[in-house]
């Protein structure tokens, strides 16, 4: 079945330490996203790439890090000049005006 | 103005009971419009993308009005299962979305 996977699922990250939140699909999209999704707050975009070995910033950018090697995968990069990354990261595919294909997701958590 | 807006909730709706969302939107060039719905703690899920004509499906029902820009989503016969945040969402035509920041149902039994 075709579909995109985040992992880990949970992930706990001591602070000052960069960590690494993958994304994989095989739904054959162009186009990958990364959001950031805070307690009763909208959906942030951090990144979005269209085409491979190529990528944008979005909306929040600051303290974060993407590459797009392969259609395939979109891995992001929380590095340790994000201030407050304890969230819920979202990554996302989307063929051309289509709806966005969601990823199940990964709580991150600053201990 | 933010780009997308929703009233947050909740709606607290008793079982079959017809209940509406509203979007606002402020960019006139937006060109595709979709509803997500959201469980908690859970990833956002297409619901139905919205057509210029207005659209069905099932008990669902989006629209359209781009004169005062904005969106809705109709739901008849509320389910138990039903209850959900409705996430609107936005595109200007490229590959980005907007995602408005949702409206919170609760189908009370």
């Amino acid at each position: 079945d075709g579909g995109i996977t985040q992992s880990p699922k949970y992930l706990f990250r001591k602070e000052g330490q960069n960590v690494t939140l993958s994304c994989e699909q095989n739904l054959n999209h162009d186009a990958m996203y990364w959001y950031r999704q805070d307690p009763g707050q909208g959906l942030r975009l951090i990144y979005y790439s269209q085409i491979v070995n190529d990528f944008q910033k979005g909306d929040i950018a600051e303290g974060y890090s993407v590459s797009r090697e392969k259609k395939e995968s979109f891995p992001l990069t929380v590095t340790s000049a994000q201030k407050n990354p304890t969230a819920f990261y979202l990554c996302a595919s989307s063929p051309l005006n289509s709806g966005y294909t969601f990823g199940s997701g990964t709580r991150l958590t600053v201990v | 103005r933010k780009e997308v807006e929703q009233d947050p909730g909740p709606f607290n709706v008793p079982e079959g009971a017809t209940v509406a969302f509203n979007c606002t939107y402020s960019n006139s060039a937006s060109q595709s419009f979709f509803w997500y719905r959201q469980d908690c703690r859970k990833e956002p899920k297409l619901l139905m993308s919205v057509y210029s004509s207005g659209n069905e499906d099932g008990r669902f029902t989006a629209q359209l009005n781009r004169a005062s820009q904005y969106i809705s989503l109709l739901i008849r016969d509320s389910k138990l299962s039903d209850s959900a945040t409705y996430l609107c969402v936005v595109s200007p035509g490229t590959y980005k979305y907007i995602f408005g920041t949702g409206t919170r149902l609760k189908v009370l039994a």
